[in-house]
């Protein structure tokens, strides 16, 4: 299993301005991911964060909204720009210890997201 | 037509009651089934597991897959108040596609 931490556990911001979420996982995984969960949705992948590439973000979402960082194998950031309050949501980081096709994912606690 | 149905409930049981969730899909590649649970403020925790067809029991939980109708289910038996949280289906398919989730049911077990 792993363990995952993710800062903050909330926040409120103010639309226009930008709020950066960190995830810590305690061990090193090569493949990170982000996803946001909506109220009465299902989990929604932003994007896979691989160390030492560019992140590769799913469909209708973008680096310039949503910039992803992966210095090292056990660490990701995933800033929210310019927040409307559309992006009032929360964000949870992930990673994957299933071997081969078995998929086995583990998540942090989320980040709850409130843009006034 | 989304890739994964599953109704939002809330579902309200009684302790000791059967629970049954329920998720279809419409991806016949689908091939790996799981089973979260998340707890009020926390992230989702895998809860059953299931390769393929059939059917998986990890003590009160029984996990089935019936491949041919793209329905799989979830059994909870005893249900306890602890119980209480959104399950979240889960599937994907074989060679490293991307799992989709179910929107959540959310479950409460009255003591």
């Amino acid at each position: 299993s792993a363990v995952i931490s993710q800062k903050p556990s909330r926040d409120i911001c103010q639309r226009g301005t930008s709020l950066t979420i960190q995830c810590q996982v305690d061990s090193q995984v090569t493949m990170m991911f982000w996803y946001r969960q909506q109220p009465g949705q299902s989990l929604t992948l932003i994007a896979t964060a691989n160390q030492g590439s560019e992140a590769t973000y799913e469909s209708g979402f973008v680096i310039d909204k949503f910039p992803i960082s992966r210095p090292n194998l056990t660490f990701s950031t995933l800033t929210v720009s310019n927040m409307s309050p559309e992006d009032s949501s929360i964000y949870l980081c992930s990673v994957d210890l299933g071997q081969g096709a078995k998929a086995e994912q583990f998540f942090g606690p989320g980040t709850r997201l409130t843009v006034l | 037509q989304k890739e994964v149905e599953q109704d939002p409930g809330p579902l309200s049981v009684p302790e000791g009651a059967i629970v049954s969730l329920n998720c279809t899909y419409s991806n016949s590649a689908f091939q790996y089934f799981m089973w979260y649970r998340q707890y009020s403020r926390k992230g989702p925790e895998l809860l059953m597991y299931t390769y393929s067809s059939g059917n998986k029991e990890d003590g009160r939980f029984t996990a089935q897959v019936d491949k041919s109708s793209k329905y799989i289910s979830l059994f909870i038996r005893d249900s306890q108040p602890s119980d209480s949280a959104t399950y979240l289906c889960a599937m994907s398919a074989a060679g490293g596609f991307k799992t989709i989730f179910g929107a959540g049911t959310r479950l409460f077990v009255k003591a």
